[in-house]
């Protein structure tokens, strides 16, 4: 089972920031915080991930509250092409040849509104 | 582009018959996943491959298989269809020991008659 908690579907009107919320209350000290998207008859497409710290890439933001309870993606101009499944996802790294899973719940429908 | 390609991009088979999807991982990537997503679902983890060995297997029954080759890319052979075998099948590819950057496919559409 899908260690986070996400609503099911948001709308973000274009060209503002979209902020998709999880819930992660029972992630463990070593579990990284994995974000990726799925668009329409497509694989899904990791974005970023982090562990305690904020992160910022080309593609999004992710903040991570203290107690790492809770995470926000967020998407600073929402365009059309950022209408998809946005999946939240724990996951233990490992330093190395272990197995790992991503175990995908549902996720967020996002859909982008011009 | 995430440079992972999957053969084919559709299929459609009678149950009872055995089917194998193909893989191309992204060059330099040693790991390999496939996951199962019906339709409204979320991906559904079946296997991982690292260096041609299995390396952890999700709750799928031991019909679907797989094998990975010296070149890293795979195969994922499901005997005995049934209806409910009808899914998007996706390879995932990652690369170095404990990378979980993982880059998908487009797909592998199957649809079980």
């Amino acid at each position: 089972d899908a260690k986070t908690t996400q609503p099911p579907s948001m709308d973000c009107a274009e060209g503002r920031a979209a902020n998709l919320p999880c819930n992660h209350s029972t992630i463990s000290g070593n579990e990284y915080v994995y974000w990726y998207r799925q668009i329409h008859s497509q694989g899904p497409q990791y974005i970023i991930h982090g562990l305690k710290n904020n992160e910022t890439n080309e593609m999004a933001s992710l903040i991570i509250t203290e107690d790492r309870k809770s995470s926000t993606l967020i998407l600073p101009h929402a365009t059309l092409r950022d209408t998809a499944v946005y999946y939240c996802i724990v996951l233990e790294r490992y330093s190395g040849a272990g197995s790992y899973q991503l175990t995908f719940g549902k996720g967020t429908k996002l859909s982008v509104i011009p | 582009e995430t440079g992972v390609t999957q053969s084919p991009t559709h299929l459609i088979k009678t149950r009872g018959q055995q089917v194998t999807l193909r893989c191309s991982s992204q060059s330099g990537h040693n790991t390999v996943s496939w996951y199962q997503q019906a339709l409204g679902q979320g991906p559904q983890f079946i296997f991982q491959y690292y260096r041609e060995e299995e390396n952890g297997r999700g709750n799928f029954p031991p019909r679907f298989s797989g094998l990975q080759f010296p070149n890293y890319s795979s195969e994922l052979n499901v005997n005995a269809l049934e209806l409910d075998d009808s899914a998007l099948y996706l390879c995932a590819s990652s690369g170095g020991q404990g990378a979980t950057e993982a880059f998908f496919g487009q797909g592998t559409r199957l649809t079980v008659v």
